[in-house]
């Protein structure tokens, strides 16, 4: 069964600070990586998806990498800005399966 | 463009009644779409794939009979729950992917429907 965990839990930055955002997934027979940003009571917007076969993916001030042999993805978040606060998750989609399980999140508070 | 939505964002009911879910896309056709619960400060887990035109698939521990799923379109799904109570109050979340196109892999989510049942 896949586990994803999402470390840290929670993170407070004053803005203007670069920070990474770590998720590690036991099964590493993966089709593809998504992280999504979730605000308050709100549904998901996906950020970035990365295909089994890449090792990273960039939009904007985001990168996103992942290390499938190793079972992990990294979402980089260059310059945060409060706007940036929010709970950001990451879900893996296992080969032959085409729902995602998703991580606990990282609840992300810049500091303005 | 591939936008979800659902309706109702927010509902409340007394226990025993019943409530209906529907999530739309909007711009695309879905052939396949997921519905998620999500707990306070939790993350999401499915409860079952809708396939258009046929049975959906339930996840272990998920009540078919209670969480009824119907996808008669290709651009609707609705789940009801059936004789609600308390413990079902919780965020429900659906996805759905688009079939045929180079983003076939991405899900693309709703905003989500808190129900709260007294």
């Amino acid at each position: 069964k896949q586990e994803v965990t999402q470390i840290p839990a929670a993170l407070s930055v004053p803005e203007g600070e670069n920070l990474v955002l770590n998720c590690s997934f036991t099964d590493s027979a993966i089709y593809n990586l998504q992280w999504f940003r979730q605000d308050p009571g709100k549904g998901l917007t996906s950020l970035l998806l990365i295909q089994s076969s890449q090792r990273e993916q960039t939009s904007g001030r985001l990168n996103a990498s992942l290390d499938k042999s190793s079972g992990r993805s990294t979402l980089y978040i260059a310059a945060s800005q409060p706007g940036d606060s929010a709970t950001y998750l990451c879900a893996v989609r296992r080969e032959g399966r085409r729902a995602l399980t998703f991580g606990s999140g990282t609840r992300l508070q810049v500091q303005p | 463009g591939a936008v979800v939505s659902q309706h109702p964002s927010r509902v409340i009911c007394k226990s025993g009644t019943s409530v209906k879910i529907e999530c739309r896309s909007l711009d695309f056709q879905a052939t396949t779409m997921f519905w998620y619960r999500q707990f306070p400060k939790k993350s999401l887990m499915l409860m079952a794939t809708s396939n258009e035109g046929s049975k959906a698939t339930y996840e272990q521990g998920v009540e078919k009979d209670k969480f009824l799923i119907n996808h008669a379109s290709l651009t609707l799904s609705t789940l009801t729950v059936t004789s609600a109570h308390p413990e079902d109050s919780s965020f429900y979340i659906c996805s759905a992917s688009i079939a045929g196109a180079r983003s076939y892999n991405e899900q693309f989510f709703g905003p989500g429907t808190r129900l709260t049942v007294l």
